[in-house]
């Protein structure tokens, strides 16, 4: 157990549609980051907020959004779902801001199917 | 941008034998990590081993090292003595100044 947590662990939903998922960062860590891993294919790095704040963006889409509330929890929002949004999503924490430095931890992953 | 490239979609070893996966990067950046993360069956991203860019010291963490070639952009993982329980997915990646970046996964199979 990494002491991250990612909520839902299942999300089945149809296109158009717009979900939420929810992570906690392990106690004491102040970055979040966002993960999509498509079908059999490697991590994609959407986002990353430190305490509150966004710090790097990656390939994210127009369509997503996210967000790091006071208490440090962070909610991955995705709107317009398409089909090619089915993937596993993964949230990660770690201490610093700079997460070469500091190891980052991974959640379970949270599966979102678009039908 | 950053790429990383991993050459070896699969690769099968022995029980107790050796194998290395490859893993090459792009980066115009002078400062940056390299990792090994495993993700097995059940999806869990674990963290095998790290390196920093400013090391010459290759990383080594019991039955795990690396290659680090930094002109080459070379970053291979050697497993020693493997067990069925290396068994799973490999990914390389790298972490620059704003960006985090992985391999497309080496499947390794551990033979009984």
């Amino acid at each position: 157990d990494s002491g991250v947590t990612q909520t839902p662990k299942h999300l089945i939903t149809a296109t158009g549609q717009r979900v939420t998922l929810r992570c906690s960062p392990r106690s004491g860590d102040l970055s979040v980051y966002w993960y999509q891993q498509s079908l059999d294919q490697g991590l994609q790095f959407l986002i990353q907020y430190y305490n509150g704040e966004e710090r790097a963006k990656g390939n994210i889409l127009e369509r997503f959004s996210a967000q790091q509330f006071p208490d440090l929890h962070s909610e991955l929002n995705l709107s317009s779902l398409e089909l090619g949004d089915s993937a596993l999503y993964f949230c990660a924490s770690s201490v610093g801001v700079f997460s070469g430095l500091h190891e980052q931890f991974f959640g379970p992953g949270t599966r979102l199917t678009v039908l | 941008a950053q790429t990383v490239t991993q050459s070896q979609p699969e690769m099968s070893v022995q029980e107790a034998e050796t194998v290395t996966l490859s893993c090459t990067y792009d980066t115009s950046e002078s400062d940056y990590y390299l990792f090994w993360y495993k993700q097995p069956p059940s999806r869990q991203m674990i963290l095998v081993i790290r390196q920093e860019a400013y090391k010459q010291q290759n990383a080594t963490e019991n039955r795990f090292s690396v290659n680090f070639q930094k002109a080459a952009k070379s970053f291979s993982l050697k497993i020693s003595d493997s067990q069925l329980g290396d068994a799973a997915m490999y990914f390389c990646a790298y972490r620059g100044n704003n960006d985090m970046r992985f391999g497309a996964g080496t499947r390794l199979t551990v033979k009984p």
